[in-house]
């Protein structure tokens, strides 16, 4: 069975702090990769994909893919208190009709 | 470009009931997959849909059941509702099927409470 594992949390750290978020999972297939955000009460957002290994840049986060040792990390600089929430990570493997495949989630706490 | 939207927001129900929820996804978009989200858990894939055809089920039983319309909106029914059927019920709508980089866009969730 396809899965992907997310430590649950909750991770506490200070404003400004850079925050590093796992993901690994057990699909050698997996193709592409997805880090979402939820906020307490509402619905997940995208953040981010990725699908070739290395890095991916967006503002103040960057999504690394390593296909090798099987995970997928989104790293988040100068955090600020707005970026506290659960980040989902997701994946798409090649079979099962393309259907994402979620992890359980991080709740992450930025204090100020 | 309205995002995806979904009725009813919160419905409360009793053991026994049935439901249907509601889906209308982004302009253009024809995929609309369907999730259960409870306290600590992942999203809980339930169905996708695609031009009508439901492409992919996950495993949940029978009483969770669903449909798409021409025009792309969905609807899932869930019978004989249970306490543990309580959940946020999300659904996600994407341009297409599969494929890569096929992003989904989530709705704000229907918050369903069975007592």
């Amino acid at each position: 069975q396809k899965e992907v594992e997310q430590n649950s949390g909750p991770l506490s750290v200070p404003e400004g702090a850079i925050v590093s978020l796992n993901c690994t999972y057990s699909d050698r297939g997996s193709q592409s990769f997805f880090w979402y955000r939820q906020y307490s009460g509402k619905s997940p957002e995208l953040i981010m994909f990725i699908y070739s290994n290395g890095d991916k840049e967006d503002g103040r986060f960057t999504a690394q893919l390593n296909k090798a040792s099987q995970y997928v990390s989104l790293l988040i600089r100068d955090s600020q208190p707005s970026d506290s929430a659960t980040y989902l990570c997701a994946l798409r493997p090649m079979d099962s009709n393309y259907q994402l495949i979620w992890g359980a989630g991080t709740k992450l706490i930025i204090k100020p | 470009k309205a995002g995806v939207t979904q009725t009813p927001r919160y419905l409360i129900k009793t053991r026994g009931q049935q439901v249907t929820l509601s889906c209308s996804p982004i302009s253009g978009h024809r995929s609309v997959s369907w999730y259960q989200q409870t306290p600590g858990q992942g999203l809980q894939f339930l169905f996708e849909y695609f031009s009508e055809t439901q492409r992919n089920k996950g495993n949940f039983p029978g009483r969770f059941s669903g449909r798409q319309f021409s025009n792309s909106r969905s609807e899932m029914n869930v019978s004989t509702l249970e306490l543990g059927d309580s959940a946020l019920y999300l659904c996600a709508s994407s341009l297409r099927a599969g494929g890569e980089l096929n992003e989904q866009f989530f709705g704000p969730g229907t918050r369903l409470t069975v007592l």
